[in-house]
């Protein structure tokens, strides 16, 4: 079936210091990729997301990169901040559906 | 955004009763409604997407007579889980795509942590 495998599993960074989560997919027709933070109890929060017509995307200091010969896309996270320390998913939607397919998480930790 | 909304966002029951999650859209309608559980430093999995006016579609491994899903209205759908054990004990999170948006964005309620004791 379809999955999406997610790493590391978690990460540690200094403050300022830059971030990357990959993720790799196995559907092919897989054609929408967002990126949630959640923090601890909290619902997931959308905060980017990618459509396969798109290599990259970018907002402030958040930027996602999606390789679709690969099937891999990737979260960047630049001058890390300590309220950025959550557990970020990352998911793959196939085109035409509703079903998400979510990534095991990456519990990020940023050292102040 | 969006807004989805979800109560109660905590419950603790006693083992062998039952318990009802609703979800809610606030400001948009939702046909289609999405039922998660996650366990402690797990990933979201997907239970069941709840259709409107229409059977829900459960997904391999989850028990449709245990976890009772609802979806009356556009703006509601809940989750029953009936004669809960204490192995159900987690967090549910239900999302909704607002109709007529672009495709994918979904919106995700606050969670309800059950507890079963």
């Amino acid at each position: 079936g379809e999955n999406v495998e997610q790493h590391p599993s978690t990460l540690s960074v200094q403050e300022g210091d830059s971030a990357v989560i990959k993720c790799t997919y196995s559907d092919s027709a897989s054609n929408y990729f967002p990126w949630y933070k959640q923090e601890l109890g909290k619902r997931p929060q959308l905060i980017i997301d990618i459509r396969s017509n798109v290599g990259e995307k970018k907002d402030q200091r958040i930027a996602v990169t999606l390789n679709k010969t690969a099937k891999h896309f990737s979260l960047h996270i630049t001058e890390t901040q300590p309220e950025d320390s959550a557990v970020y998913f990352c998911a793959a939607l196939r085109a035409g559906t509703y079903k998400y397919i979510f990534g095991t998480g990456t519990r990020l930790k940023v050292l102040a | 955004g969006a807004v989805v909304s979800q109560h109660p966002s905590w419950v603790i029951c006693k083992s062998g009763t039952s318990v009802k999650i609703e979800c809610r859209s606030l400001d948009f309608q939702a046909t289609t409604m999405f039922w998660y559980r996650q366990f402690p430093k797990q990933s979201l999995m997907l239970m069941a997407t709840s259709n409107e006016g229409s059977k829900a579609t459960y997904e391999q491994g989850v028990e449709k007579d245990k976890f009772l899903i609802n979806h009356a209205s556009l703006t509601l759908s809940t989750l029953t889980v009936t004669s809960a054990h204490p192995e159900d004990s987690s967090f549910y999170i239900c999302s909704a795509r607002a109709h007529g948006t672009g495709e994918g964005q979904a919106f995700f309620g606050q969670g309800t942590r059950l507890t079963v004791v």
